[in-house]
């Protein structure tokens, strides 16, 4: 149980197109997801939570027009990247946890690598 | 602010023998919960344990066991027995208790890549 999912796991695109990368949480139901940004061997980084109903909720210094975030369902959140440029290139990781207590265990998604020419 | 410092950038561990990843957090809160987690290459995260700021027992799960010392706040993962499958990134993380806007938001440390020799 407890698995998440991501689409695409890896992604290749032109400077100033827009991608959209899935979250989806497959066995059970995430009120919240979260998504996270990590460079080549360095951490992860909170870029934002994504709440399902409302609107998401950005870390400071994450632009939330670059970052489009959609929490569609209980089980799906999407984060598209308009107009990516190569320093956007990064692996994104998103999270989602079945429970409701504030320190329940956060289940990860596969990553998905992008690419920015 | 919560911090998580893991001072480790590498770790080097021989097949069978017990490897420990240290780990150090700073929070005001008092309800909290540490995870660790293992990253492969391949990129995903792996949840390998968890403890609750009020657990008085150690956390353990299989070959994992976490040290906990709270007066310290430290955290560190022992692995007991390492297989060469256990080289990878291994990440220290927190989360903070009390819901509001902190409700599951993780902090992680910087990292340690294990590197388990046959």
């Amino acid at each position: 149980g407890a698995v998440v999912s991501q689409h695409p796991s890896w992604v290749i695109c032109k400077s100033g197109t827009s991608v959209k990368i899935e979250c989806r949480s497959l066995d059970f139901q995430a009120t919240t997801m979260f998504w996270y940004r990590q460079f080549p061997k360095q951490s992860l980084m909170l870029m934002a939570t994504s709440n399902e109903g409302s609107k998401a909720t950005y870390e400071q210094g994450v632009e939330k027009d670059k970052f489009l975030i959609n929490h569609a369902s209980l089980t799906l959140s999407t984060l598209t990247v308009t107009s990516a440029h190569p320093e956007d290139s990064s692996f994104y990781i998103c999270s989602a946890s079945p429970g409701t207590s504030d320190t329940d265990t956060q289940y990860f998604g596969p990553g998905t690598r992008l690419t920015v020419l | 602010a919560q911090k998580i410092t893991q001072t480790q950038p590498g770790m080097f561990v021989q097949e069978k023998e017990a490897v420990t990843l240290d780990c150090t957090y700073d929070t005001s809160d008092q309800s909290y919960g540490l995870f660790w987690y293992k990253q492969p290459s391949s990129g995903e995260m792996i949840f390998l344990i968890y403890q609750g700021s009020y657990d008085e027992q150690n956390a353990t799960e299989g070959r994992y066991s976490l040290n906990f010392q709270k007066a310290r706040k430290s955290a560190n993962l022992v692995i007991s027995a390492s297989q060469l499958g256990d080289s990878a990134m291994y990440f220290c993380a927190m989360s903070l208790g009390a819901g509001g806007t902190s409700y599951g938001k993780l902090t992680f440390g910087q990292g340690t890549i294990l590197t388990v020799h046959p």
